[in-house]
C-alpha cells in the first residue's frame, strides 16, 4: 500500500531559522505530490504542489519544495520561518495513471507541527 | 464561490446515535471525497465519488455510508455512532487540471466538522 512519512513530529525553531521538513512516499508510478498547512483551528491550505517538470517548485508563502524521484522524497524548505508560520504542516500525495488522473484521492503523512519562538 | 462549505463546524453525539455530516461544493468538481483527521496519524481517506452516483470505499471505511446524487453534494452518515468516530472530518473536491499534456487533481478542502462521541 501507498504511505507516506513525514521525519519530524513536532518542530520548534527561533524566528529567522531556516526550515526543513522530511516527506517519503513508498509508491513508485506516477505521483502528484503536495504539501497543505493547516493554521490553528483552521482547514487545509494548499502551500505548493508537483505534478511534473522542474522539480524545485515554489509556493505561498516563502515556501519551496524540492522532488528526488530517486529518493521518493519531497522535502519543504524556507530559509527564514517567522511566527505566523507556526501550524502543522501535511505532505499528500495522490497516485496517477499515465494520463495524470488519480481521482483527487490523496494519502497522508502524520503532520509536522511547526512552532516558531519570536 | 463559497467553495467546499460542511455543516456543522461542531457536533456531540451519544453512542448509537446517528447523523449526517453534510458536504456542498459550488465548483462543478467531478471528484468529491472525506478524510478524518486524528492526532499523529494524519488525514485517512472515508469513502470518495468520482461522479454522481458513484461512490468508493477509502482507507478507513467501516461505520461509515455515502451517497452521491449531485455533482454539489457529498454527504456522509454515520449510522451507529461509537467514540472511535470521535475525529475532525474534513470534505474535499477536486478536479482536473491540464499540466504539460497531463491531467492532473487538485483538492479543496472544507473548514471541517469536528465530533465527539460520548
Amino acid at each position: 500500500a501507498q504511505s507516506v512519512s513525514q521525519h519530524n513530529h513536532h518542530v520548534i525553531l527561533s524566528e529567522a531559522a531556516s526550515l526543513e521538513l522530511g516527506c517519503n512516499y513508498s509508491y513508485g508510478g506516477t505521483v502528484n505530490l503536495f504539501w497543505y498547512v493547516q493554521y490553528p483551528g483552521q482547514h487545509l491550505q494548499l502551500l505548493l504542489k508537483y505534478f511534473s517538470g522542474d522539480p524545485l517548485v515554489k509556493g505561498i508563502k516563502g515556501f519551496e519544495a524540492e522532488f528526488i524521484k530517486s529518493k521518493f522524497s519531497f522535502n519543504l524548505r524556507k530559509p527564514s520561518v517567522q511566527w505566523s508560520d507556526t501550524a502543522e504542516y501535511f505532505c499528500a500525495v495522490n497516485r496517477a495513471n499515465a494520463g495524470g488522473t488519480s481521482y483527487g484521492k490523496l494519502t497522508f503523512g502524520q503532520g509536522t507541527i511547526l512552532t516558531v519562538h519570536p | 464561490n463559497a467553495g467546499v462549505t460542511q455543516t456543522p463546524k461542531f457536533q456531540v453525539l451519544k453512542t448509537g446515535q446517528s447523523m449526517t455530516l453534510q458536504c456542498a461544493q459550488d465548483m462543478n468538481h467531478e471528484y468529491m471525497s472525506w478524510y478524518r483527521q486524528d492526532p499523529g496519524m494524519g488525514l485517512r481517506l472515508i469513502h470518495y465519488s468520482v461522479g454522481a452516483g458513484i461512490t468508493d470505499q477509502g482507507e478507513v471505511p467501516n461505520g461509515y455510508n455515502v451517497s452521491r446524487s449531485t455533482t454539489e453534494d457529498f454527504p456522509l452518515r454515520l449510522l451507529s455512532a461509537a467514540p472511535s468516530q470521535t475525529s475532525v472530518y474534513f470534505c474535499a473536491s477536486s478536479y482536473h487540471l491540464r499540466d504539460r499534456g497531463r491531467r492532473n487533481t487538485e483538492a479543496f478542502f472544507g473548514q471541517g466538522t469536528r465530533l465527539t462521541v460520548v
